[in-house]
């Protein structure tokens, strides 16, 4: 099982529409989520990090997170052409000696926005 | 804003060169961080740096080494490039996690390194 499982899509979906994007993590102790996207070419950009279970918002962003089930998802609204990207989710690993700094990234679901 | 910068954008380098990349970051974040990434492959930890002089290897550090002198500069050095370390080099800075501090990794723009 990998430690951090994203569908790999290609997800498509209308302008306007939502973007669902899902995420599911292996190890229980995680305690910290985040999303990255990444458009063709470019670096990874920060867009969300949560670490208490249920929803934050920011703008056209909602993270939602649910511990008991190893969840994590993404939702934006109101989708834009430019909102088509790789979109990231990374979940911070603990390592034997407690620390927390290390990410564990998934592959990327590819979003594309159609106009 | 957090800023990371990398040395380069593009790099063309020949087998068996001596390759730096350099990273540069202004937040006064602990950690950094190199990765590659792959088509298919994601993005792979080469090592990182939680303190000036200390370095810890990642998932694949075969090929590299790394240098941290100074708290805001963290180097990766390709000993002997070799055509299968051709790829996009990733840079990243974040603060050590804590109370009230998640340790978010920001990103630098990239190299792109091409090993001929």
């Amino acid at each position: 099982q990998k430690e951090v499982e994203q569908n790999s899509g290609p997800l498509s979906v209308p302008e306007g529409a939502i973007a669902s994007l899902n995420c599911t993590y292996s190890d229980r102790v995680s305690q910290s989520f985040f999303w990255y996207r990444q458009y063709s070419g470019k670096s990874p950009e920060l867009i969300m990090s949560i670490y208490s279970n249920g929803d934050k918002e920011d703008g056209r962003f909602t993270a939602q997170l649910n511990k008991a089930s190893q969840y994590v998802s993404l939702l934006i609204r109101d989708s834009q052409p430019s909102d088509s990207a790789t979109y990231l989710c990374a979940v911070n690993k603990i390592s034997g000696s407690g620390s927390a700094r290390q990410l564990t990234f998934g592959s990327g679901t590819q979003l594309t926005v159609l106009p | 804003d957090v800023k990371v910068t990398q040395s380069s954008r593009y790099l063309v380098k020949r087998t068996g060169e001596k390759v730096f990349l350099e990273c540069v970051q202004d937040m006064d974040h602990e950690n950094m961080f190199w990765y590659r990434q792959d088509p298919g492959l994601g993005l792979r930890l080469i090592y990182f740096s939680y303190d000036v002089k200390m370095k810890e290897k990642g998932d694949i550090p075969e090929g590299y080494s790394v240098s941290r002198e100074k708290k805001e500069r963290f180097s990766l050095i390709l000993e002997s490039a070799s055509t299968n370390q051709t790829s996009m080099y990733l840079c990243a800075s974040s603060n050590e996690p804590g109370v009230g501090r998640l340790g978010e990794q920001f990103f630098g723009p990239g190299t792109r390194l091409t090993v001929l």
